[in-house]
């Protein structure tokens, strides 16, 4: 089955303690992208990577790392995690050869920073 | 700067009703794509429909339609006969062709399907 897999899908975490938020996909794709959605805000994209080894900024990168050394996988990393980072997280892959591709997406990660 | 707006925060529609929703874009470039999703309450994102900057008819799925005015630069999701299974959250997205390869969302649209 194609998927985008999100782990964990729930963390609750302190501040300053690094975290991980692993992302994968079984399509071949080229683009991945993770997303932070907050109510009235809709998503926004914190970083997204066309292909192994480039990764780009989105519209809000600040306190975000990720990194994308094979095609499937892109993991989030948050080195210092604070509270106005906790929100819902969402990967997605999309074939990178067009603009007619949708985002497939990951079930999401509800992060909680205290 | 690339730019969606969905004017509407909430909407209440009778069911069998068709509903429209509204999105607004802003970009400079003339190749781009647009999209609407959706998201249940269950909280997957679900693709719907996609309209290409050079498409000339609009795009039809199913019960979804994208009403596409280049000009006015709008891409309204129109739904038909409406269900209840459609309340959900709608978002309309774009990515520009131009080599930025970003996607940016609408702040979405809550629609409720009243029986």
């Amino acid at each position: 089955e194609a998927q985008v897999t999100q782990n964990p899908r729930y963390l609750i975490t302190v501040t300053g303690k690094k975290l991980t938020v692993t992302c994968s996909q079984n399509m071949n794709h080229e683009y991945m992208s993770w997303y932070r959605q907050d109510p009235g805000l809709g998503l926004r994209q914190i970083y997204y990577s066309m292909n192994v080894e480039v990764t780009d900024k989105g519209d809000v990168p600040e306190g975000y790392k990720v990194s994308r050394k094979e095609k499937r996988n892109f993991p989030l990393i948050l080195e210092s995690p604070s509270p106005n980072q906790t929100s819902l997280y969402f990967c997605a892959s999309s074939s990178g050869t067009g603009l007619n591709q949708p985002q497939h997406f990951g079930d999401g990660t509800r992060l909680s920073i205290l | 700067a690339q730019k969606i707006t969905q004017t509407q925060p909430g909407m209440f529609v009778q069911e069998k009703e068709a509903v429209t929703l509204d999105c607004t874009y802003d970009t400079s470039d003339q190749s781009y794509g647009l999209f609407w999703y959706k998201q249940p309450s269950s909280g997957e994102m679900i693709f719907l429909i996609y309209q290409g900057s050079y498409d000339e008819q609009n795009a039809t799925e199913g019960r979804y339609s994208l009403n596409f005015q280049k000009a006015r630069k709008s891409a309204n999701l129109v739904i038909s006969a409406s269900q209840l299974g459609d309340s959900a959250m709608y978002f309309c997205a774009m990515r520009e062709g131009s080599g930025d390869d970003k996607i940016i969302f609408g702040k979405g649209t809550r629609l409720h399907i009243l029986p």
